[in-house]
Order: structure tokens, then C-alpha cells, then sequence
């Protein structure tokens, strides 16, 4: 199994309508992050959050909100979805201490008609 | 907004040729990373450097952290068809934050 596994891999939505995408980790991180990625602007940060009660928006958290259910799952809503929404997502961890490197989900593709 | 120039934004080369990219921003970064991205994949992290002037290989990959702090380069020598993909910097800003910034990503085609 995945350490980092991002539910659906693949949604197609109406514009208008209420979509959450799910990310669970086995990797006992506790730091977790939300990014989007659009062609040429490389990966973006949404939101982020570094324990259960912890969230923090990132560069472009307009139009989304994030949920810390547990240590292991982070989850993000677009309330309700545009089409500039249109993008990759992926969910990332990292751990408290130690090395820098995030570990990523395979992500969700989203796109809103 | 995006605080990181990657450089070139994509390539197209020989089996065989070696492969340069680079950041540079006009911020001073405590950590570069670089980060590889196979279709249908998320990012994985091929090499961290965490000193400037840190020169770090691994495998057919080198990668520097600039003296200024505000740049990084990485090469890939002999490339062959598995290298294909997008490849990311990524730096962050405060030590300790754990937030990283990314660049927009080069995108490399190898030609058989």
C-alpha cells in the first residue's frame, strides 16, 4: 500500500457543486499539506497543517477549506467548484523533525465543467 | 506568488547527452530540494541540500546549493529513457517552517 493515498485519482464535477478530496498517510507525519498543480506554474501551496489542531492557509486557499480529522487523513472541499479549479492535487507529509523531503500522493485530477 | 525561476521550462535531447536546470530567486533559501515527477506520479525527492556551496550527487544526478543562497542547479550525465519526466527545485524560506516554495518545473524529453 501507499504511504500517502489520495481518493479519488480522477473526478469530473459540476461547476457549482460540493467536492471533497480525501488524503490519508501510514507514514506517522504529522504535518500534512495540500498543493495544486497547473502546467507552468508548478506546484502551489493550498493549505497546511502541522498537527491535529493546527490549519494554515497557503498561497492560494481561496475557494477551498481543509479538514485534520486525524493524524493520518487531511482532507480538501472545494464548497463549490469553478472551472479555474480545473488542476492536479496532490497531498503531501512530512515529519516533525529529520529531513525535508515530502512524501506525495499519485493526486487526485480534478476538473470542473 | 511564485518566488522561484526554474529554467529551462523544457527540453528535448539525445538519449545519451548530459542535462542542466536551474532556480534562482531573488530570496535567500536555508533549503534546496529537487524533486522528480513520472506521469501519473507524484513529486519524489531526489536530492536535498542543506548548506550553501553543497555539492551532492546521487547516481548520475549532481546538484549544488549556490554560495548566494538564492540558487541551486542540477544535472543529470548519460541520460537514458527512465529520465524522462518533470523535474522541480523547491527552497524554503525560514528554517524550520517545513513550507516549501517550487519552482514551475522542467519538463525533459529524451529522444532515442
Amino acid at each position: 500500500d501507499a504511504d500517502v493515498t489520495q481518493t479519488p485519482r480522477n473526478r469530473i464535477t459540476k461547476t457549482g457543486k460540493r467536492i471533497m478530496l480525501e488524503c490519508s498517510q501510514t507514514k506517522g507525519h504529522d504535518r500534512m499539506y495540500w498543493y495544486r498543480q497547473d502546467p507552468g506554474l508548478g506546484l502551489r501551496l493550498i493549505y497546511y497543517s502541522f498537527d491535529v489542531k493546527d490549519i494554515n492557509k497557503g498561497e492560494i486557499s481561496d475557494g477551498y477549506s481543509v479538514s485534520r480529522q486525524a493524524q493520518a487523513k487531511f482532507s480538501l472541499s472545494l464548497e463549490s467548484a469553478i472551472p479555474n479549479q480545473t488542476a492536479l492535487y496532490f497531498c503531501a507529509t512530512s515529519a516533525l523533525t529529520g529531513d525535508y523531503g515530502y512524501t506525495f500522493g499519485s493526486g487526485t485530477r480534478l476538473t470542473v465543467v | 506568488g511564485q518566488q522561484l525561476n526554474q529554467s529551462p521550462q523544457s527540453m528535448f535531447i539525445q538519449e545519451g547527452e548530459d542535462v542542466s536546470m536551474n532556480c534562482t530567486s531573488s530570496s535567500i533559501f536555508n533549503t534546496w530540494l529537487w524533486y522528480k515527477q513520472d506521469p501519473g506520479e507524484g513529486p519524489v525527492l531526489l536530492i536535498a541540500l542543506y548548506k550553501a556551496g553543497e555539492l551532492t550527487s546521487n547516481g548520475r544526478l549532481t546538484a549544488q546549493f549556490g554560495i548566494t543562497r538564492k540558487d541551486s542547479f542540477l544535472n543529470i550525465s548519460a541520460s537514458i529513457p527512465s529520465d524522462v519526466g518533470i523535474y522541480f527545485c523547491a527552497g524554503e524560506l525560514i528554517q524550520g517552517a517545513q513550507k516549501l516554495v517550487f519552482g514551475q518545473g522542467t519538463r525533459l524529453t529524451i529522444n532515442p
